[in-house]
């Protein structure tokens, strides 16, 4: 799998727009991008996922670069209970043996 | 979404003793089953690929005789850990993988041995 890089932590004001970095050069063409959270003390959950074209569902949206070397998680309007480490993942889970490797994150905080 | 549930969500136990941690999925059939270990204030760590019906992939480094792992049905997998020092404390993830493109994380058990 690509491996990705993410800054080790960011602040957002609550109510503004989290846009989280990822960097993923070395993404192959059939590999998705991922992004999960997870608020302290729980499992991961899942956030959004995409090939090529952006993404945008109930939680955030995705914009991935059209060369598909970098991408960016928006949280349009951040609250508090947005506060958690932010993994950018990039992965082929076509198949029930594709695994999840974690890299190191970002850890958003979102201040009052 | 697809659940899937851990039990019990934390767990003491004494050194020397063997600790079961059950990951189950709730809505969905699951061939697959990941299990990760956190420890504070870092990543989870892959730890092993639990196969129904066939033996786990254990990923470098994990010592398959004390993370015994058994996948018994499509919707139970089971993590024991025997002969538990304090150094194996830490939060243990089950995942199920949910094809294709997604998995599904559990809640976490948290150990602590003493």
């Amino acid at each position: 799998d690509a491996k990705t890089t993410q800054p080790t932590s960011m602040d957002c004001a609550e109510g503004r727009a989290a846009n989280l970095p990822c960097n993923h050069s070395t993404i192959s063409g059939n590999e998705y991008v991922y992004w999960y959270r997870q608020i302290h003390s729980q499992g991961p959950q899942y956030i959004i996922h995409g090939l090529k074209n952006n993404e945008t569902n109930e939680m955030a949206s995705l914009i991935i670069t059209e060369d598909r070397k970098s991408s960016t998680l928006i949280l349009p309007h951040a609250t508090l209970r947005d506060t958690a480490v932010y993994y950018c993942i990039v992965s082929d889970l076509k198949t029930s043996y594709d695994k999840v490797i974690f890299g190191p994150g970002t850890s958003l905080s979102v201040i009052p | 979404g697809a659940v899937v549930s851990q039990h019990p969500s934390w767990v003491i136990c004494k050194s020397g003793t063997s600790v079961k941690i059950e990951c189950r999925s709730l809505d969905f059939q699951a061939t697959t089953m990941f299990w990760y270990r956190q420890f504070p204030k870092q990543s989870l760590m892959l730890m092993a690929t639990s196969n129904e019906g066939s033996k786990a992939t254990y990923e470098q480094g994990v010592e398959k005789d004390k993370f015994l792992i058994n996948h018994a049905s499509l919707t139970l997998s089971t993590l024991t850990v025997t002969s538990a020092h304090p150094e194996d404390s830490s939060f243990y993830i089950c995942s199920a993988s949910h094809p294709p493109y997604e998995q599904y994380f559990g809640p976490g058990t948290r150990l602590t041995v003493t």
